[in-house]
């Protein structure tokens, strides 16, 4: 059974870096039939897709987002990163890692961890 | 960006009962609609995809309909692990959107 596992600091301070990782288990980030991506959901508020990676190296970002985000895989460690730059406390929100198939539609979730940006 | 409307945003509805979950996407996506259902504390997890498709695994108790701009979730003989929060959505046009989600209670 595939599973997803993020992990990454709680707190940031707001203009600093967030950096999040996804570590796969139960199948391999090299498999070709799929993205790995990351979707955010403030408290109390939608769902906010933010991008996504084929483990080749090439992303997709939702343009909301794009000049602050990257992502990056590592295929030795089966696992996947997000960064986000510049916080505010609007980037305060469960982030979830994603497999991803084919036309953007998403079949495994990791269980999402809070992220609070505040001083 | 394509906007999704789920209705309604919750619902009251108890053991046994059938209950039906709206999504209108703002414009045309075809088929390209995914449902998932989502228990505070836990993983999400993907139900349906391709508006109709159930992904492995889900019971068929599940059942999505629609194509366009307007699609139905139908839950047939809710049991208590179905109360939860549903939401749709498209993957017809970048970047992918969501509905605001449905809370069915008991």
């Amino acid at each position: 059974q595939l599973q997803l596992q993020e992990s990454g600091p709680g707190l940031v301070k707001p203009s600093e870096t967030l950096s999040l990782t996804c570590t796969v288990s139960g199948g391999s980030i090299s498999d070709s039939s799929y993205y790995w991506g990351w979707i955010r959901q403030p408290p109390g508020k939608g769902l906010e897709w933010i991008g996504s990676i084929y483990y080749s190296g090439s992303t997709h970002y939702n343009p909301s987002l794009k000049s602050r985000v990257t992502i990056s895989v590592d295929t030795s460690k089966n696992q996947f990163s997000l960064d986000l730059s510049s916080l505010t406390a609007a980037d305060t929100a469960v982030y979830h890692c994603v497999r991803v198939m084919g036309a953007h539609s998403v079949d495994y979730w990791g269980q999402g961890t809070l992220v609070t940006v505040s001083s | 960006d394509i906007q999704m409307t789920q209705s309604p945003s919750s619902l009251s509805a108890s053991v046994g009962d059938r209950v039906s979950i709206t999504c209108r996407a703002s414009q045309d996506i075809s088929i390209y609609l995914a449902w998932f259902q989502q228990k505070p504390g836990k993983a999400p997890k993907s139900l349906i995809y391709a508006a109709s498709s159930l992904h492995s695994g889900v019971p068929s108790k599940f059942t999505g309909s629609g194509s366009g701009t307007d699609f139905t979730l139908t839950i047939t003989s809710l049991q208590p692990e179905d109360f939860a929060t549903y939401y749709c959505q498209q993957y017809h046009a970048y970047p992918p959107t969501f509905g605001g989600g449905t809370r069915v209670e008991i």
